[in-house]
């Protein structure tokens, strides 16, 4: 099975409003990124956390290797925050090799 | 951070064919990863690219079919050899930069094959 398992598949908010993704992992994770692809294909950095929580601007983002889950809330959605949101972990084994959730596709709606 | 550069952005071939896909990097890395990418899925992990040497395959990829070179630490090139509409992704380059462990990556190439 998939070692990061990322929901929901879609998800539809309207503007000002905010909800929360989620990565479980299947195996221990070292660390975890969260990115969002945008309408050019282009990956941007949100956060990297090796554990706890981070927050940066409208979003934040909390990594629990215990429990092996990451989140991502969004507050206050704009219409830029549309696009596809990924996780991605690092396994203890590390060596810096990413394995990627399936991705939340956002639509913000006004 | 770093900055990685992919060149070229986007490329159409006829099947059969062979393309490069070249990757630079502002600094010396010593990481450097690349991914595949379908059209509405996840990133896939092609490779790791070592400096010097043969690249690291994951499984499903091979370097008969995706060669990669890396001659230096800010310089790495894929090749798609005899190419098939079924390679038609965006390819991606990353590398965690210098002295840390967050990855960055390149813009990507999208590349058609006809």
């Amino acid at each position: 099975g998939d070692q990061v398992e990322q929901s929901p598949s879609a998800l539809s908010l309207h503007e000002g409003t905010g909800s929360a993704l989620r990565c479980n992992f299947t195996t221990t994770m070292r660390a975890v990124q969260w990115f969002q692809q945008n309408s050019r294909g282009s990956l941007i950095n949100l956060f990297y956390l090796a554990s706890g929580t981070k927050e940066n601007g409208r979003l934040k983002s909390t990594f629990n290797s215990k429990e092996s889950y990451s989140t991502l809330h969004i507050r206050d959605a704009q219409l830029e925050d549309s696009g596809t949101y990924f996780c991605a972990a690092e396994d203890t084994e590390g060596a810096d090799r990413l394995t990627f959730g399936k991705g939340t596709q956002l639509i913000i709606q006004p | 951070s770093v900055l990685l550069y992919q060149k070229p952005n986007r490329d159409i071939c006829q099947s059969g064919t062979s393309l490069k896909i070249q990757c630079v990097a502002d600094s010396q890395v010593v990481s450097m990863f690349w991914y595949q990418q379908f059209q509405e899925q996840s990133l896939m992990l092609m490779a790791t690219a070592n400096e010097g040497s043969e690249a690291t395959y994951e499984s499903g990829f091979t370097k008969d079919k995706f060669p990669i070179s890396r001659p230096n630490l800010t310089f790495s090139t894929l090749t798609v050899n005899n190419a098939r509409p079924g390679d038609s992704s965006i390819y991606f380059c990353s590398s965690p930069g210098t002295g840390g462990y967050e990855q960055y990556f390149g813009p990507g190439t999208r590349l058609t094959v006809l």
